[in-house]
């Protein structure tokens, strides 16, 4: 079945680092990929998202590109911030789930100033 | 702004008594799914409609139970809450795009079991 693998966390990165987050998945045929970010006591909001190989999602400074020969989705961010500290979580939806999001794990991020 | 809006933030319950959490959305999203969410592990999801037709997890326990009156409104209904039922509940919503099953998420409501 459809399943996702995120890097362990927690990430502690001081302010202005770069920002890697790796995400592996399986799944047959082409699934939609998404990062959702979680912050401390919230619901989960939609970060990005890619539907095809090749594609690239961005916003707020993080990217993820669709890598269907690695069956990757990496999460990149040039420089983070103290406000990113956050649990971020790779997702697919895909058609052996019957579309339904299958998370990853999850990842905590601390950002020290 | 077109949300998806959960009440209440934070629900304490005792031990056994049942309760209700629920979910509103104007974003006329034709499925609606109801996750548990315990110390920022991945949601599990519990079940989820797609209209009216309820879809229910495999290993979703029989205490859980949902009610779909409308298109709007969505309803967890907790029928002995456990201590082991402490937990985020988070309600969702997406519309059916095919493999797009982009899902937009409440706040949460936290409960508490006492």
């Amino acid at each position: 079945g459809d399943s996702v693998t995120q890097m362990e966390g927690p990430v502690t990165l001081s302010e202005e680092a770069f920002l890697t987050i790796n995400c592996t998945y399986t799944a047959t045929g082409y699934p939609s990929l998404f990062w959702y970010v979680q912050y401390p006591g919230e619901g989960l909001q939609l970060l990005l998202k890619a539907t095809k190989a090749d594609d690239k999602g961005s916003n707020k400074g993080f990217e993820a590109t669709y890598r269907k020969e690695t069956t990757s989705f990496h999460l990149e961010k040039g420089s983070v911030q103290v406000s990113d500290s956050a649990v971020y979580f790779c997702a697919l939806s895909g058609m052996d789930s019957s579309y339904k999001l299958i998370f990853g794990s999850g990842t905590r991020l601390l950002v020290r100033p | 702004d077109a949300m998806v809006i959960q009440n209440p933030r934070y629900q304490v319950t005792q031990f056994g008594k049942p309760v209700t959490l629920s979910c509103s959305q104007t974003l006329n999203h034709n499925v609606m799914y109801w996750y548990q969410q315990k110390s920022s592990q991945a949601p599990k999801l519990l079940f989820h409609y797609y209209d009216k037709d309820f879809n229910n997890e495999a290993d979703t326990p029989d205490n859980f139970q949902s009610r779909r009156p409308n298109t709007s409104f969505c309803f967890l209904d907790i029928r002995s809450p456990g201590l082991g039922d402490a937990a985020m509940y988070l309600c969702a919503t997406s519309r059916d795009l095919g493999a797009v099953r982009e899902a937009f998420f409440g706040q949460g409501t936290r409960l508490t079991v006492v």
